[in-house]
């Protein structure tokens, strides 16, 4: 199972870009690699995955060196809207319930 | 709207009652998940199922039982022997194509759960 380390806290302004990192050592061959984001009092909302190299979509970038034991949530022009806790799971999904969230990364942006 | 759908969003309980929490998804996902979470925590596994009538359980099953009588509900039960049940409960659904889950998993919107 493998275990992921991130910041418990980081804070940022508005319009700047915030880069999140998630340490998963441990990561197996088969491993994905999934970020979400959690406002309080709801369901956490999947924001990206990805398997290695660079992935992107329309509101975030995901970037995993060739070893994997690591990965970069890059969100890009931060609004105060984005702040919120950001979790990354890791886990080959082929049998449901292997993955494990951390404490997950609060991002406080600033106007 | 495809989506999960928690019930009720608040309750309240008294010591020493059981109490049942909702989730129904129209998602036709396969697998679906019991998680709690406690103030400034992370989220912790409480059961989870693959298939229609088999479930297993997570980290922290004791005092909670489930069941999956239909693929699109999976209900939690909070049992008198859950001795600090005040938390905040997600349902969550996934997709198990071809034994990997794809795009995550999706959640509902909670229920928060108080012992009074």
């Amino acid at each position: 199972l493998a275990k992921t380390t991130q910041p418990i806290s980081m804070d940022s302004y508005e319009g700047q870009e915030v880069n999140i990192t998630c340490s998963h050592n441990n990561i197996a061959t088969n491993d994905y690699i999934t970020w979400y984001q959690q406002f309080p009092s709801q369901g956490p909302r999947f924001i990206i995955q990805g398997y290695k190299t660079k992935v992107t979509n329309e509101v975030a970038s995901l970037f995993i060196p060739a070893d994997r034991k690591s990965s970069t949530l890059s969100l890009p022009r931060v609004s105060l809207s984005d702040t919120a806790v950001y979790y990354c799971l890791v886990g080959d999904f082929t049998n449901a319930g292997k993955s494990t969230f951390g404490d997950g990364t609060t991002l406080t942006v600033k106007p | 709207d495809g989506g999960i759908t928690q019930s009720p969003k608040y309750l309240f309980r008294k010591e020493g009652q059981n109490v049942t929490l909702s989730c129904e998804q129209n998602l036709n996902h396969d697998a679906m998940y019991w998680y709690r979470q406690d103030p400034g925590q992370g989220l912790r596994l409480i059961y989870y199922s693959q298939i229609v009538n088999d479930f297993q359980k997570g980290d922290i099953a004791e005092g909670y039982s489930v069941s999956r009588e239909k693929k699109e509900s999976f209900p939690l039960t909070v049992t008198s022997a859950q001795k600090n049940p005040t938390a905040f409960y997600l349902c969550a659904s996934s997709i198990l194509a071809g034994g990997q889950t794809s795009y995550g998993y999706t959640f509902g919107s909670g229920t928060r759960l108080t012992v009074v």
